[in-house]
């Protein structure tokens, strides 16, 4: 069964960083594509940024480049998004997401950026 | 970037109707990379279709999507219970990847 099991949350105030993790299992980690997709309170699904299997291919959102960064280990399963220069307008609901089809869903890390 | 309106944004509904919800995209996209998600409130949302019209595993057969191009459709054969949540559509034919704004399916 797959599973993705977001950590690294939480309040933030404006400027300062935050690295979020993502642990995943239950499936061939390696193989796949990865992605971060947020969600802000009351609002619809935003994606912010996807790694390739190998990470020879990184795309951004346009509101987050040149703040944020992804990265994966495949030996550790896991997926991670630096993020710095935080702004109010980045809090949200992050997710982990697997696959290009975003077939499953970790259940996310809060990000509340406020002074 | 592609954009994706949804309609309509919110549906009354009574158990055992049919649902049709629209997806339309601002340019068409590309070898129909086109899925549809359900979120349920304090959930995480859930893949129901793919590549525009192929259900994920594990999705009941009253889900069903359609379309091509610029216009594309998920219809709910009979609503049930369950199926009272927000549904998204998104497409990754091209960068950036674009979600629409949501249809949420209510109780009549």
């Amino acid at each position: 069964e797959v599973h993705l099991v977001e950590s690294g949350g939480g309040l933030v105030q404006p400027g300062r960083s935050l690295r979020l993790s993502c642990a995943a299992s239950g499936f061939t980690f390696a193989d796949h594509g990865m992605y971060w997709v947020r969600q802000a309170p009351g609002k619809g699904l935003e994606w912010v940024s996807g790694i390739s299997w190998n990470s020879g291919s990184i795309g951004y959102a346009d509101s987050v480049k040149g703040r944020f960064t992804i990265s994966r280990d495949n030996a550790e399963t896991s997926l991670y998004l630096q993020m710095n220069s935080l702004r109010v307008e980045d809090t949200a609901l992050y997710y982990c997401v697997k696959g290009r089809d975003l077939d499953y869903w970790g259940q996310g890390t809060l990000v509340t950026v406020s002074s | 970037e592609t954009v994706l309106t949804q309609s309509p944004g919110t549906l009354s509904l009574s158990p055992g109707e049919r649902v049709t919800l629209s997806c339309r995209a601002s340019q068409s996209v590309s070898s129909n990379y086109l899925t549809w998600y359900q979120q349920k409130p304090g959930q995480a949302p859930r893949l129901l279709i793919y590549g525009a019209s192929s259900r994920a595993t594990g999705i009941p057969d009253r889900f069903s999507g359609s379309g091509s191009g610029t216009d594309f459709t998920l219809t709910i054969s009979r609503l049930e219970s369950e199926d009272f949540a927000v549904y998204y559509c998104q497409q990754y034919g091209s960068s950036p990847r674009t979600f629409g704004q949501g249809t949420k399916v209510e109780i009549k």
